[in-house]
């Protein structure tokens, strides 16, 4: 059955942690991105990759970390420095082709900072 | 100017009728454009994409592109309560895979019976 899973649903996370949410696909896609996504408001990239060990920055990077070290896997680390990390997030990916950029979602994590 | 601009709605229609919905683009060079539907609380779920001029039907759904005029648009024939959603537009000036896509902020679509 083939997807994008994240992992995990629901993320709860103390001021000034860092925590790490997975993101998961057996699509064979080159391409993964990192969304957020706030109340009422559209997605902002964070991080894209277009092939394994290499990404680059998108809108509103600072605060977060990616690695791409496998194909199938790009985890974000949402650091201490985000200021405000409450949000949805939502990974995708693609891909790399002309005229085949469309993008698919993942499940979302909802993160909440207490 | 936000470079992909939606209308918040709510857009309400009633069951059956017709909904159109809106997005126009700053970028004269975005190539390639995107709807996205999305219930409250899930991810956005790919419905249509266009790259051309004039229109493209799948379905009940029939994307509209012009880029002279810098909008595109959604039409969904025979409206159902299930169609009740947040529409999000997507745009990207590139052609080909593994690029970014630039979002509007979406219409809410209410459809009644």
């Amino acid at each position: 059955d083939g997807g994008i899973t994240q992992s995990p649903k629901y993320l709860f996370r103390k001021e000034g942690q860092n925590v790490t949410l997975s993101c998961e696909q057996n699509l064979n896609h080159d391409a993964m991105y990192w969304y957020r996504q706030d109340p009422g408001q559209g997605l902002r990239l964070i991080y894209y990759s277009q092939i394994v060990n290499d990404f680059q920055k998108g809108d509103i990077a600072e605060g977060y970390s990616v690695s791409r070290e496998k194909k199938e896997s790009f985890p974000l680390t949402v650091t201490s420095a985000q200021k405000n990390p409450t949000a949805f997030y939502l990974c995708a990916s693609s891909m790399r082709r002309d005229r085949g950029n469309e993008q698919f979602f993942g499940p979302g994590t909802r993160l909440t900072v207490l | 100017q936000k470079e992909v601009e939606q209308n918040s709605g709510p857009l309400s229609v009633p069951e059956g009728a017709i909904a159109s919905l809106n997005c126009t683009y700053s970028d004269r060079g975005s190539q390639s454009f995107f709807w996205y539907r999305q219930y409250s609380g899930k991810s956005p779920e790919l419905i249509m994409f266009i790259y051309s001029n004039g229109d493209k039907e799948d379905g009940r759904f029939t994307a509209q592109l012009n880029k002279a005029s810098q909008y595109v648009s959604l039409l969904i024939r025979d409206s159902q309560p299930s169609d009740s959603a947040t529409y999000l537009c997507a745009v990207t000036p590139f052609t080909g895979g593994g690029n970014k896509l630039t979002f509007g902020t979406g219409t809410q679509l209410k459809v009644e019976l």
